[in-house]
This record gives structure tokens, sequence and C-alpha cells, in this order.
């Protein structure tokens, strides 16, 4: 099992270019997030889908939209990049929705925004 | 709205030495409470996580936390401190809202020299 995977592990994009960040998993679970990870922030919610076929917002989720393609698949897309997105993105599975659920993390897209 | 307060962007231990990372929550209700941790390079994994019932959790690694809701806190200690335990920690918090939605702290990089 390869569990959380995420595509690309690096990019550089010019400001007003577009692109897509993939995330998949293979562990048959409901809810997948979008987070990113800024130095001194900790982690900051994106979006989130609590099960196939739905999204919601989270805490920062200006400037990004998400597709949930199916069970295994959640893919962040950033319409015209910006400078302020230059981040690191996590993906993260959980089995059920409930509250006492482990998040289990991907490896991590670094996104750098010139 | 609830949020985690990690005091100390860094801590350094010598190798050996007893290991404390803090953590605060503010809360109106008890809530669900974890601690993850990062290897450079890497995504996030918990360490440990308390829900209910006994409030002194024991995690991988060596690590423990202990939930005192008098003081809102959540802190990580490990005995003593590898090597290997150099990395990022983050507290998280899960309001009771039924549905899995974390809170990070900003986190708290552990530094451990020989």
């Amino acid at each position: 099992n390869a569990g959380v995977t995420q595509t690309p592990k690096f990019q550089v994009l010019k400001t007003g270019q577009s692109m897509t960040l993939q995330c998949a998993q293979d562990m048959n679970h409901n809810s997948m997030y979008w987070y990113r990870q800024d130095p001194g922030m900790g982690l900051r919610l994106i979006y989130y889908s609590a099960s196939e076929g739905t999204t919601d917002k989270g805490e920062v989720p200006n400037g990004y939209n998400v597709s949930r393609l199916n069970k295994r698949e959640f893919s962040l897309r950033l319409e015209s990049a910006a400078p302020s997105q230059t981040s690191v993105y996590f993906c993260a599975t959980v089995p059920l929705a409930g509250v006492r659920e482990t998040q289990y993390f991907g490896p991590g897209t670094r996104l750098l925004v010139l | 709205a609830q949020s985690v307060t990690q005091l100390g962007s860094h801590v350094s231990v010598s190798e050996g030495a007893l290991v404390l990372l803090r953590c605060n929550y503010s809360s109106s209700v008890p809530p669900y409470l974890f601690w993850y941790v990062q290897y450079p390079n890497q995504g996030l994994q918990l360490l440990l996580k308390y829900t209910t019932g006994a409030t002194l959790v024991k995690g991988i690694n060596g690590f423990e936390a202990e939930f005192k809701k008098s003081e809102t806190s959540f802190h990580l200690t490990k005995p003593s401190a590898h090597m290997s335990d150099a990395a990022e920690y983050f507290c998280a918090v899960n309001p009771n809202t039924g549905f899995q939605k974390l809170v990070f702290g900003t986190g708290t990089r552990l530094l451990v020299s020989p």
C-alpha cells in the first residue's frame, strides 16, 4: 500500500500561471483534506471533503478550488498563482469523519511562485 | 473559536535529557487533542491522541502527554531524548463538533545535541 501520494513533489510557477496538485489514497478512506504549511503558522486547512461528492471550505480557501474526483482522489487547483501561495501543501485522509480519528498525511508538495 | 498555543518555536535539549513541549488550548468544552511529528521533508504522523478516558496518554517512540483540564494543557514529554527525536512537533485540537477538523498549533522544532 502506498498510503497517501501527492504529485508533483516540487513545482515552480510564475505569477498568474495555473496548476493542479494531485492527491490519491489507497486506504479506502472517506474524508480528505488539503492544508498549507507556512513557517511559524503551522498547518492551515484550505478545503476538505467529508465524503465522495462533497467539498467544503476551510480556514484559507481564497485562490483555490478543489475537486473530489472519486473516493481515491482529491485535487487542489490554483487558477492564477500568486507569490503568497508559495508554501508546502499537504493532503491528508481520515477513515471516517469522526472526531477521534487519526489523519494520515502525504509527503507534501513544495510550491514556489515567482 | 478553538485555538492552540505552543510555547517556544524552538526547544533545544541534550541527548538523554528530558523533553518537554508545551501545548495549551482554548475550548469551552473538553476537546479531542493530538500531537503530530514531522521529520525533515516528510508529512506529519501521529504521535498520540487524547479522546476520552485516561488523561495520561502514551504514544510512539517513548513519548507521552497528559491532559489537564484545569490548566487547559496537553504537554508532551519524553524522559530521555534521542538524536532521532529531532523534528517538528505540532499540537492540534479537534473541537467536539462531530466532524474531524483539526486546528493546529504553530509547531515546536526540537533540536537534540550530542
